[in-house]
């Protein structure tokens, strides 16, 4: 199976600030990861797919880069509503696998 | 609202069997792979299965591969997981998402678009 390294595995910044998430994958996935977000006791959603095409009706603030087996997911500014959990998923191949998931916390 | 709901979990003991089910609505049903995820208590998430549209083709996690079988009725548009020899690991809130496919130029691309609200299985004695 793929593996999906998620970095870090937690994060404290403040408002305002830049935050970067990394995910790199065991082998080569193409552009086939997306990024979800989960809030404590939420269901997960959706924000990027594709590696860098922002799902309808997420904030520009979120964005996605990469390609093959480094990938980002950055978020330009960030706002009190952000705080939560992070997970890359790769959808390139069977089992589909997530990263561990970083928690972004607001000091 | 495009909608899924979760429902059957419970509390069983190791061994036991348990069916989950997803009912759809406000989207045709039949037109999207559907996929089980699952997270156990402050885990993260883990991929269990998924389904064709057809019911024709699916694919598990070697966590669930003999044991859980994913299965659909479109005329209901709803989405099963079967659960058999149940493990106390298989404690986790289990979710259903639609699987949508986007197309950007020429390529095709695959996500989670539509999620239910999840439904909790524990496995103790």
């Amino acid at each position: 199976a793929i593996q999906m390294n998620q970095s870090p595995s937690s994060l404290s910044a403040s408002i305002g600030d830049r935050v970067t998430v990394t995910c790199r994958a065991s082998q080569d996935i193409r552009s086939d990861l997306g990024w979800y977000q989960q809030k404590p006791g939420r269901a997960p959603k959706l924000l990027i797919y594709g590696a860098s095409r922002l799902q309808s009706g997420v904030p520009s603030r979120f964005s996605g880069s990469g390609s093959g087996t480094y990938f980002t997911l950055t978020i330009s500014s960030l706002q009190p509503e952000d705080s939560a959990t992070y997970y890359c998923l790769q959808d390139y191949d069977y089992p589909r696998t997530f990263g561990q998931g970083t928690k972004v916390e607001i000091k | 609202d495009v909608q899924l709901v979760e429902s059957g979990g419970g509390l069983v003991q190791p061994g036991e069997s348990l069916r989950l089910s997803c009912e759809a609505s406000e989207f045709s049903f039949s037109d999207f792979w559907m996929t089980w995820v699952r997270q156990a208590p402050g885990k993260g998430l883990e991929w269990v299965a998924n389904i064709r549209r057809d019911g024709g083709q699916k694919y598990y996690a070697d966590s669930a591969k003999g044991r859980f079988t994913i299965s659909r009725d479109n005329a209901k548009n709803s989405l099963f997981l079967q659960m058999s020899s149940l493990r106390v690991e298989d404690t986790a809130t289990y979710y259903c998402a639609r699987d949508r496919d986007y197309r950007d130029k020429n390529m095709y691309y695959d996500a989670y678009d539509i999620w239910g609200q999840g439904t909790v299985v524990i496995v103790s004695s």
